[in-house]
């Protein structure tokens, strides 16, 4: 079982919908929870970070964690064709510096 | 803030060249700095942790001896690729930690815009 998984997509959603990305993980301790936006040919870019149960809302991006369930998502609202990217879910150990990464879904949003 | 810069942005050399790349934080100072490499349509591999002042910690399966690792300052770390070959082509990226020595976990890592290297 990989450490860390999504779904690799691609996922379309239409153009002002919400997109849901999913993300799951297997190392119970986890404590921090992370997510970035990569555009094709570029590197990644921090759009939310999770820390405790429950959702945190920055603007129209939304990360949910239930730790119980070991599941972390990321709803974006009123989708633009600007979302479209790679997200990836990233994941960091208690104690440990480095993050593991999920293989990232690819979502398009379709005008 | 937060500011990485890595550079070049894209290199193409001569197969057994070696090439340098420099991961710099601009405007904080990054006891951590991390090394990735990413293929084409995959997701990033991690390949070593750098701490300032000591030596590198390497991912399984990374030569040690052909990624060097310099991390010789609170604000810079640099990724050598010696006798590069075409099977290292790929997308480099650093990261830093926004950090505290011994500390910095929980901390989002913040990404350099990453280096483009072909080799022919």
């Amino acid at each position: 079982q990989k450490e860390v998984e999504q779904n690799s997509g691609p996922l379309s959603v239409p153009e002002g919908a919400i997109a849901s990305l999913n993300c799951t993980y297997s190392d119970r301790v986890s404590q921090s929870f992370f997510w970035y936006r990569q555009y094709s040919g570029k590197s990644p870019e921090l759009i939310m970070s999770i820390y405790s149960n429950g959702d945190k809302e920055d603007g129209r991006f939304t990360a949910q964690l239930n730790k119980a369930s070991q599941y972390v998502s990321l709803l974006i609202r009123d989708s633009q064709p600007s979302d479209s990217a790679t997200y990836l879910c990233a994941v960091n150990l208690q104690g440990a510096q480095k993050l593991v990464f999920g293989q990232g879904t690819r979502l398009t949003i379709n005008p | 803030g937060a500011v990485v810069s890595q550079h070049p942005s894209w290199v193409i050399c001569k197969s057994g060249t070696s090439v340098k790349i420099e991961c710099r934080s601009l405007d904080f100072q990054a006891t951590t700095m991390f090394w990735y490499r990413q293929f084409p349509k995959q997701s990033l591999m991690l390949m070593a942790t750098s701490n300032e002042g000591s030596k590198a910690t390497y991912e399984q399966g990374v030569e040690k001896d052909k990624f060097l690792i310099n991390h010789a300052s609170l604000t810079l770390s640099t990724l050598t690729v010696t006798s590069a070959h075409p099977e290292d082509s790929s997308f480099y990226i650093c990261s830093a930690l926004v950090g505290i020595t011994g500390g910095g976990w929980g901390q989002p890592q913040h990404f350099g815009d990453g280096t483009r290297l072909s080799i022919l």
